[in-house]
């Protein structure tokens, strides 16, 4: 069965430092794999997908993730961390768009000034 | 393109009544998600309508249902209402093919007393 992990439930980063929130992905095939962000009382955005195009995938508001197969790994990055982004953010994997989305704990990131 | 929009935003039920939260998708979309989201639980996945048919179902009591109209609008349904069902109950709808790229709604926000 597929499953995904957030190492971290909660990371804190000073402004202006990098930023790195894993996820690992437990399945027998390579997924469609995703990171969400939600601010408080808000739905969730989608910041980046991967979709077995380009490992290194960019997204919005300067975060990057890196899909490592042998490492099953789809960690989340961002060089510089910006007090908007303290935020509560979910890795998510799914087979095909038939199939439902499998979403990890999430990890809440703070960003202290 | 208008986001995707849900009905109401907050509710306040007692235990045992019944409750009905209704998602309008992004104009296009024809699949439709329901997740419940607590502190303790993190995202659940409650099911999928693609096209009016429910295509996943997640691992709740048959009191929560749903349904799809020709739309592409769904609505669930939660009866005989437990205080443990507070929570935020958000949707999320994409296109149904391709990726599974999916647009959540701002949630409703669900208090049972």
């Amino acid at each position: 069965a597929q499953s995904v992990t957030q190492l971290d439930s909660h990371v804190s980063v000073s402004e202006g430092t990098p930023v790195l929130l894993r996820c690992n992905y437990s399945s027998s095939y390579s997924p469609s794999l995703f990171w969400y962000v939600q601010h408080p009382n808000k739905g969730l955005q989608l910041l980046l997908k991967y979709t077995s195009a380009a490992t290194l995938v960019k997204g919005i508001n300067g975060f990057e993730a890196e899909f490592k197969k042998s490492e099953t790994s789809f960690h989340l990055t961002k060089p510089s961390a910006h007090m908007s982004d303290a935020a509560e953010y979910f890795c998510g994997a799914t087979k095909t768009s038939y199939d439902k989305v499998i979403f990890g704990p999430g990890t809440s990131l703070s960003v202290i000034p | 393109k208008a986001g995707v929009t849900q009905t109401p935003r907050y509710l306040i039920k007692t235990r045992g009544q019944q409750v009905t939260l209704s998602c309008s998708p992004i104009s296009g979309h024809r699949s439709v998600s329901w997740y419940q989201q607590t502190p303790g639980q993190g995202l659940q996945f409650l099911f999928e309508y693609f096209s009016e048919t429910q295509r996943n179902k997640g691992n709740f009591p048959g009191r929560f249902s749903g349904r799809q109209f020709s739309n592409s609008r769904s609505e669930m349904n939660v009866s005989t209402l437990e205080l443990g069902d507070s929570a935020l109950y958000l949707c999320a709808s994409s296109e149904g093919t391709g990726v599974k790229e999916q647009y959540f709604g701002p949630g409703t926000r669900l208090t049972v007393t």
